[in-house]
């Protein structure tokens, strides 16, 4: 059973629209990371968010971080081909940093 | 600053055999931590290691190990491979230890295939 739940697994939009990725989970955090990994690369972090409630925002991507610190979202805004990507997200307990399966994004031109 | 760097790439290697990574975290960076990743299971984290210690390990079987040395480089070794330990093997660095906040910095992985 996989601790942090991504969905969906895979998004295939075109250029301009809008989408949000969800990441759930029935445990607390006490951090979250959003990352991103490009093919034949490794993941790149994109936001820490550690606040119930926390809003962040980079550029045209927006990440929030549940009230009760169990589950995130990142909605991305006017998509472009540049933000295709698998997106991971990461809990933190303690020591250990869980990551959840991924969303696939395919955005076209 | 150079990044995080893997070696080799890729290998490919025979059921039973045993292989051993290789991964140079950013210069300064104390903590380095694996990761098995595959396409029906994501991230797997298989251990931590700060100041020559293994501080965190997960899940995985004893066939899995590792080490850092003195100069923060790690290596992982997996013994009698088997088919399902395909996977990309990916390296994080970052300055702090376990139990922090820290931006992990990943390299671009060892991608093994068993055969």
């Amino acid at each position: 059973t996989q601790l942090l739940e991504q969905s969906p697994q895979f998004l295939s939009i075109q250029e301009g629209e809008n989408l949000t990725v969800y990441c759930n989970s029935s445990s607390v955090f006490s951090s979250l990371q959003w990352y991103r990994q490009e093919p034949g690369e490794g993941p790149v972090l994109l936001v820490t968010v550690v606040t119930g409630g926390e809003v962040k925002k980079l550029k045209r991507l927006t990440f929030q971080f549940g009230d009760a610190r169990k589950d995130s979202s990142l909605h991305i805004t006017a998509a472009q081909p540049g933000d295709t990507g698998l997106y991971l997200c990461a809990g933190r307990r303690g020591s250990r940093l869980t990551f959840g399966e991924g969303t696939q994004l395919t955005v076209n031109p | 600053k150079a990044g995080v760097t893997q070696t080799p790439r890729y290998l490919i290697k025979t059921r039973g055999q045993q292989v051993t990574l290789s991964c140079s975290p950013i210069s300064g960076h104390r903590s380095v931590s694996w990761y098995q990743q595959t396409p029906g299971q994501g991230l797997q984290f298989l251990f931590e290691y700060f100041s020559e210690t293994q501080r965190n390990k997960g899940n995985f079987p004893g066939r899995f190990s590792g080490r850092q040395f003195s100069n923060s480089r790690s290596e992982m070794n997996v013994s009698t491979l088997e088919l399902g330990d395909s996977a990309l093997y990916l390296c994080a660095s970052s300055f702090g230890g376990p139990a922090t906040n820290e931006k992990l910095f990943f390299g671009s992985g060892t991608q093994l295939s068993v055969l």
